[in-house]
């Protein structure tokens, strides 16, 4: 059975720096054709898909967010760890991790984790 | 890049069809995939590349894709299938993103 919990900060202030971990049980990061994804929702609007990080190390981003982010894993302790700078209040979401396959040049996400709300405010 | 596009809402009443649509030029070569929400929960995948039916998803669920317009389609829908779906693909041009649709939500009457 494969579980993720994504696991940081409830509360953030404005420019400080975002780091979220996600600790997965039930798969190997190692298998090909494995991936997390990072995705998020503002209170009350649409899914948002922010970084993947592949099982051959392969990262992509979203290009309007870029610039703000890294997303990185420890193999070792099952973790992924996505960051991201500058936070502003636009920034406030829940925050998922999930479980990414990657298949013939597709990727879905399945399952999720139960996710985070993160707030930006002074 | 391309945006996916999804109605707003769907009413259906119980035992009745609700379809669901997600429509991009870009949709004729690239798969989608569906996303359950219910309020307060994760999303779960409800349909992968179009057609496919993750195990544990009712038989109700099914995908279907045609032109630009994939649809979701739940038959004899049930209370319990009121939530907001999504549909997401991927956009390969111009560097690799993942994209969702606005959401749909659908009321069970």
């Amino acid at each position: 059975q494969i579980t993720l919990k994504e696991s940081g900060p409830t509360l953030v202030k404005p420019t400080q720096t975002l780091t979220l971990t996600c600790t997965f049980s039930g798969f190997s990061l190692s298998t090909s054709g494995v991936g997390v994804a990072w995705i998020r929702q503002p209170p009350g609007k649409a899914l948002e898909w922010l970084a993947l990080l592949y099982w051959d190390g392969d990262k992509r981003y979203s290009p309007s967010l870029k610039s703000r982010l890294n997303i990185s894993k420890d193999t070792s302790k099952n973790q992924v760890v996505l960051t991201m700078t500058n936070m502003d209040p636009v920034d406030t979401a829940t925050y998922y991790c999930a479980h990414s396959l990657f298949d013939s040049g597709w990727d879905w996400f399945d399952p999720w984790g139960q996710g985070t709300l993160v707030t930006v405010s002074t | 890049s391309y945006e996916l596009a999804q109605p707003p809402s769907v009413s259906v009443s119980p035992g009745q069809t609700a379809r669901i649509t997600c429509s991009a030029d870009a949709l004729p070569n690239h798969y989608a995939h569906w996303y359950q929400q219910k309020p307060g929960q994760a999303p779960v995948l409800v349909m992968y590349k179009d057609t496919e039916r993750p195990s544990g998803i009712p038989e109700r669920f099914s995908g279907s894709s045609s032109g630009t317009t994939v649809t979701l389609t739940i038959s004899g829908v049930q209370a319990e299938d009121e939530a907001d779906y999504y549909c997401q693909s991927d956009d390969n041009s111009g560097g690799y993103r993942a994209l969702f649709g606005g959401g749909t939500k659908l009321t069970v009457l």
